[in-house]
């Protein structure tokens, strides 16, 4: 089936670590995204993918690392720099970068710090 | 930025009632999505509606650009429609990226 995966589902930070949420695409988008989630509130951009090899800053990228080498692959790096991580992060594609396409999401991860 | 404000925050229905979730932005918009948040946390896409009218099912969606604001009409209403309801809209020349409102959190209760 095509779709996006995320893993782990649930993920556990110790003080100043830095951890790699995955996510993972077959449905041949070129564009891919990370969403920050807080209890209560709508989702927040993180960074944005357009392409293979390049990315581009969203509304609260710092304390936050990410890299696109394949086209289905788009792992994000919480960095010990992000002083308050824990949250419900999602990520998400689409099928281009180009304006008025819908973006599909994948099931999430839950961070939580120890 | 671009200001996305959805009403009303909570809802509570019994089962069969009708409802309309309202959502309200700021400035000019290429797309508009609703979105269902389930309470698992998946989010799926209900409609694409930038303008106009569209349904599915027991679904329908109005936006009207030109007055900036979005409908999301729910009929006969199940237990399963429980969760929160989002709209999320990019703003003109955004290069597809989506600001979402704090959104509607609905309970459907038998």
């Amino acid at each position: 089936d095509g779709g996006i995966t995320q893993s782990p589902k649930y993920l556990f930070r110790k003080e100043g670590q830095n951890v790699t949420l995955s996510c993972e695409q077959n449905l041949n988008h070129d564009a891919m995204y990370w969403y920050r989630q807080d209890p209560g509130q709508g989702l927040r951009l993180i960074y944005y993918s357009q392409i293979v090899n390049d990315f581009q800053k969203g509304d609260i990228a710092e304390g936050y690392s990410v890299s696109r080498e394949k086209k289905e692959s788009f792992p994000l790096t919480v960095t010990s720099a992000q002083k308050n991580p824990t949250a419900f992060y999602l990520c998400a594609s689409s099928g281009t970068s180009v304006s008025q396409e819908t973006q599909y999401f994948g099931p999430g991860t839950r961070l939580l710090v120890l | 930025g671009i200001q996305v404000e959805q009403s009303p925050p909570d809802l509570i229905l019994q089962e069969g009632a009708n409802s309309t979730l309202r959502c309200n932005f700021s400035d000019s918009v290429n797309n508009l999505q609703w979105f269902h948040q389930n309470p698992w946390g998946q989010l799926i896409n209900l409609f694409y509606i930038p303008s106009g009218t569209k349904q599915n099912g027991r679904l329908s969606a109005t936006t009207v650009a030109t007055e900036r604001y979005s409908l999301l009409y729910i009929s006969s209403s199940q237990t399963t429609d429980s969760g929160v309801y989002f709209c999320a809209v990019e703003l003109a020349g955004g290069g597809n990226k989506l600001t979402f409102g704090t959104g509607t959190q609905l309970k459907v209760e038998l």
